[in-house]
């Protein structure tokens, strides 16, 4: 079956400007997270969802990022007012159901300028 | 608390020796420990994973060892090949939760 798809796969955005990411999980995973990853660093956790709900946001840097996930599928990753400094890799996650492996996507590389 | 630290930065080996690359974490609370291999511009990829319930988990050339008291663990990665060249990342969860990542193993196999 298909695997975590994340769209668009690049994204450059001018500073300032609002942008979504998309994030389809593998059928029938209940769980959906989204990471940031800047250059030759590990992942770091923004959010969590367990269906629709976000269990954890404790990980989003501060409130011009909001994600959604209202069908408890597909999820979307929302930042306004890019900033330079939010250029990454974001990468979404999902798991069949709390603790057991999460698979990820290819990421979107996000470069504000 | 949250932290897992990760060793070494970066490695180079030869074709058909042993990597190895360390982890230690402070958060006792965590009980899920993967390993992801990720090549550039792609996403992290699941390789192996282990709870603390056993001290080594073996797939392929790949094996874990887990060191409860100590905190730690490592990736064992036997014959290594040159197609194993890529950047690895230790990672540990509590109950299900974020992982919390190590800051990478850049690993270079030379033919």
């Amino acid at each position: 079956g298909a695997g975590v798809s994340q769209t668009p796969s690049n994204k450059v955005t001018e500073k300032g400007k609002y942008v979504e990411l998309r994030c389809d999980p593998i059928s029938g995973h209940t769980a959906l997270y989204w990471y940031r990853q800047s250059l030759g660093q590990g992942p770091e956790f923004l959010i969590y969802f367990q269906g629709t709900g976000a269990a954890d946001d404790s990980g989003l840097p501060n409130d011009r990022f909001f994600a959604v996930r209202p069908e408890g599928s597909v999820s979307t990753l929302k930042i306004q007012r890019t900033e330079r400094g939010d250029s990454a890799m974001y990468l979404c996650a999902s798991s069949p159901r709390v603790n057991t492996e999460a698979f990820f996507g290819q990421g979107t590389r996000l470069t504000v300028v | 608390q949250q932290q897992v630290k990760q060793s070494p930065q970066s490695l180079i080996v030869q074709k058909g020796g042993i990597s190895i690359i360390n982890c230690a974490y402070e958060n006792t609370a965590f009980d899920y420990f993967p390993w992801y291999q990720q090549f550039p511009g792609k996403g992290p990829a699941l390789l192996i994973a282990i709870r603390p319930d056993v001290s080594e988990k073996k797939e392929g050339r790949f094996t874990i060892s887990f060191n409860k008291s100590a905190k730690q663990f490592s990736l064992h990665i036997m014959d290594s090949q040159p197609g194993d060249s890529a950047t690895y990342f230790c990672a540990a969860s509590s109950g299900g939760n974020m992982l919390t990542f190590g800051g990478g193993t850049r690993l270079m196999v030379k033919p």
